[in-house]
């Protein structure tokens, strides 16, 4: 069975502590991406890579960084976490959009306090 | 550039009757359609996707939904839901050219089954 894992379900991180959301997946696919998802606005994203060692910003960047050196792992980075930053957070990957669209992870939520 | 218009933000339902949960799109370009379900705490999960063919698409879980390119919607439905069925379901679009690989999502929908 295809297979996007992220690192971590729950994670509680103090304000302005570096955090590293990790997400590994094992079907080759060259597309990764990382969105926010909070109640009321739906998934925003937040950046996303077409391959390695490649990245372009999504719709909400800012306060984010990422990090792809292998084909199956894209970290989602927080600089220095603020509350604003608490929210849940997915992984997901495609390869061709027609066979499957996304495949997501199951979701990490990131609480900063 | 493709958006997706979920109508209805919360959907509440008596457990055994039917549902339809709305979705329209924009876009110039031909389209793939996609429907995904969330259930708490737990990533989204493949529904059913429209790419060609027959315009009424049968998913998992016994739903279904209609491309209808006319009104640009693809409403998902259910002729019989079960409390298993409460969840989040988000409608999903990208165009359908060579190479295309970002899909735009709606809000989603609360779809809440009551006993």
């Amino acid at each position: 069975d295809v297979k996007v894992t992220q690192s971590s379900r729950y994670l509680v991180k103090r304000t302005g502590e570096k955090v590293f959301l990790e997400c590994v997946q094992d079907m080759d696919h060259e597309n990764m991406f990382w969105y926010r998802q909070d109640p009321g606005l739906g998934l925003r994203l937040i950046y996303f890579s077409y391959d390695v060692k490649m990245k372009e910003k999504g719709d909400i960047p800012e306060g984010y960084s990422v990090s792809r050196e292998k084909k199956e792992r894209f970290s989602l980075i927080l600089e220095s976490a603020s509350t604003n930053q608490t929210s849940m957070y997915l992984c997901a990957s495609t390869g061709r959009l027609g066979d499957y669209g996304y495949t997501f992870g199951s979701g990490t939520r990131l609480t900063v306090v | 550039a493709q958006s997706v218009t979920q109508l209805d933000s919360q959907v509440p339902v008596f457990e055994e009757a039917p549902v339809e949960l709305r979705c329209n799109y924009s876009s110039s370009v031909s389209v793939y359609l996609f429907w995904y379900v969330q259930y708490p705490n737990q990533g989204l999960q493949l529904l059913l996707k429209y790419l060609s063919g027959s315009t009424l698409v049968k998913g998992i879980n016994g739903f279904e939904a209609e491309f209808n390119k006319s009104q640009t919607s693809f409403h998902l439905r259910k002729p019989s839901v079960h409390i298993s069925d409460t969840a989040e379901y988000f409608c999903a679009v990208t165009n359908s050219g060579a190479g295309s690989y970002q899909l735009t999502f709606g809000k989603g929908t609360k779809l809440s089954v009551i006993p």
